[in-house]
């Protein structure tokens, strides 16, 4: 089953509004959750590494301000796209990894597709 | 810059034939690659991981080597089937900003025909 749960699975809303997915993970403790971002037919591509109880690690050209990450506890990440806008309609997946082994496989979500008209 | 080169174009095969997916990657060898599997509109799932120093690796119909002179990865399906068709992802670890991250491929769509 399932080991990382994303929510919601797909958003579609207006320009302007602020939209926030929640990555949980269900059976282990993660001190450091990933998000990503997917165009249609392209790479995963990291956003940005999100660590309990500490800031986020953005990606060069991620902005910090746009995209809020919140890891508020070890098995809980957020993250909140402020002022949507059509250009960040996307498929938004976290991942996480399991405290032990930096070379551990990561876990991923189901996805958030979020359309913004 | 470190990078991973997946073949874009789908790879279509018969149904019992063996899937041969290439990934390549560019700078330095990385002290691992990983394989995931993706399907339409979910997130990937971890499949196999191989070290620097392992040759290949084997997970029931899966075989995967690691050739750092070529720099190149296979992943291998052995009698594969309609099952299998899915978007196949390579990822080299590479450690960042004080973290081990995964950068991945594009991936390869695999489509298996009966």
């Amino acid at each position: 089953g399932a080991v990382v749960s994303q929510h919601p699975s797909r958003v579609i809303c207006k320009s302007g509004t602020s939209v926030k997915i929640e990555c949980r993970s269900l059976d282990f403790q993660a001190t450091t959750m990933f998000w990503y971002r997917q165009f249609p037919k392209q790479s995963l591509m990291l956003m940005a590494t999100s660590n309990e109880g500490s800031k986020a690690t953005y990606e060069q050209g991620v902005e910090k301000d746009k995209f809020l990450i919140n890891h508020a506890s070890l098995t809980l990440s957020t993250l909140t796209v402020t002022s949507a806008h059509p250009e960040d309609s996307s498929f938004y997946i976290c991942s996480a990894r399991r405290r032990t082994g930096n070379n551990q496989p990561q876990h991923f979500g189901d996805g958030t597709r979020l359309s913004i008209l | 810059s470190q990078k991973i080169e997946q073949n874009s174009e789908a790879l279509n095969i018969q149904e019992g034939k063996t899937a041969t997916l290439t990934c390549n990657y560019t700078n330095y060898s990385p002290a691992y690659l990983q394989w995931y599997r993706q399907d339409p509109g979910r997130g990937p799932v971890f499949l196999l991981l191989i070290r620097e120093n392992e040759k290949e690796k084997r997970k029931e119909r899966l075989k995967v080597t690691f050739d750092t002179t070529l720099k190149q990865s296979l992943f291998h399906i052995t009698a594969s089937q309609p099952a299998d068709s899915a978007t196949y992802l390579c990822a080299r670890g590479v450690f960042s900003g004080g973290y081990n991250k995964l950068i991945f491929g594009a991936g390869t769509r695999l489509a298996v025909h009966p």
